[in-house]
């Protein structure tokens, strides 16, 4: 069965960087985006971006240029998000999710990951 | 500032039926499908509704989707405690300002 499985919480001081993974499991992993959602304490869903597992290019909304890096390790089916330069309103739970697209798909984000904590604070 | 604009709470008791709207623009709704999503407290976001008004497998039949012009809708027939959550619509939008593609505010369904 489709499976996205996120890395754990975490806790980062200011001007860090942290590194967020998202593994996937039963499906061909190129076949399918990747997108990364935020969503910050009491607050609704940010899209971010996106990647193109099969090209490795990404699309970042605005906001999200500069700080955030998408990439991909196709051998172990894993997708990341890492920022840079924390800040405290980085504080948020980050989903990534799977881009169904083609066929009979219609571009919706069908399976998505468990969520990332990641806190920003010294 | 999400551009597709939801009412921020609805309720219902249990059996009630429950409609949660989505307005957008020509750019988003107007000339793309709606997804909705449903995120249960304490979990993450899961598709409810593609391609404006198809269900996954597994989705109950008393969530329905529609859309017309630039608006969507979505309504919970037969309300269940269970269905207690956020609930969000979202599209792609072509717009050349905006991000590729956008979440609506987000509706809170209570069950009274």
């Amino acid at each position: 069965q489709v499976q996205l499985v996120q890395s754990e919480s975490e806790l980062k001081n200011p001007g860090a960087s942290v590194k967020v993974s998202c593994k996937a499991s039963g499906y061909m992993f190129t076949t399918y985006g990747i997108h990364w959602v935020r969503q910050a304490p009491g607050q609704g869903l940010e899209w971010m971006g996106w990647i193109n597992t099969n090209t490795g290019k990404p699309t970042f909304a605005q906001g999200f240029t500069g700080r955030c890096v998408f990439s991909l390790d196709t051998s172990v089916t894993t997708a990341y998000l890492q920022i840079t330069s924390l800040k405290a309103e980085d504080t948020a739970v980050y989903y990534c999710a799977r881009h169904c697209s083609g066929g009979d798909c219609s571009s919706q984000l069908d399976y998505w990951g468990q969520g990332t904590q990641v806190t920003v604070s010294s | 500032q999400s551009v597709l604009t939801q009412p921020p709470s609805a309720s219902g008791t249990p059996g009630q039926r429950v409609t949660i709207s989505c307005s957008g623009s020509t750019s988003n709704i107007g000339s793309n499908t709606v997804n909705w999503y449903q995120q249960l407290p304490g979990t993450a976001p899961k598709l409810l509704i593609w391609r404006d008004n198809r269900r996954p497998s597994g989705v109950p039949d008393r969530f329905s989707g529609s859309k017309s012009g630039t608006s969507a809708s979505l309504a919970i027939s037969g309300l269940q405690s269970e269905d207690e959550a956020d609930y969000y619509c979202a599209a792609w939008d072509d717009s050349l300002n905006g991000p590729p593609y956008v979440f609506g505010t987000g509706t809170k369904v209570t069950v009274l």
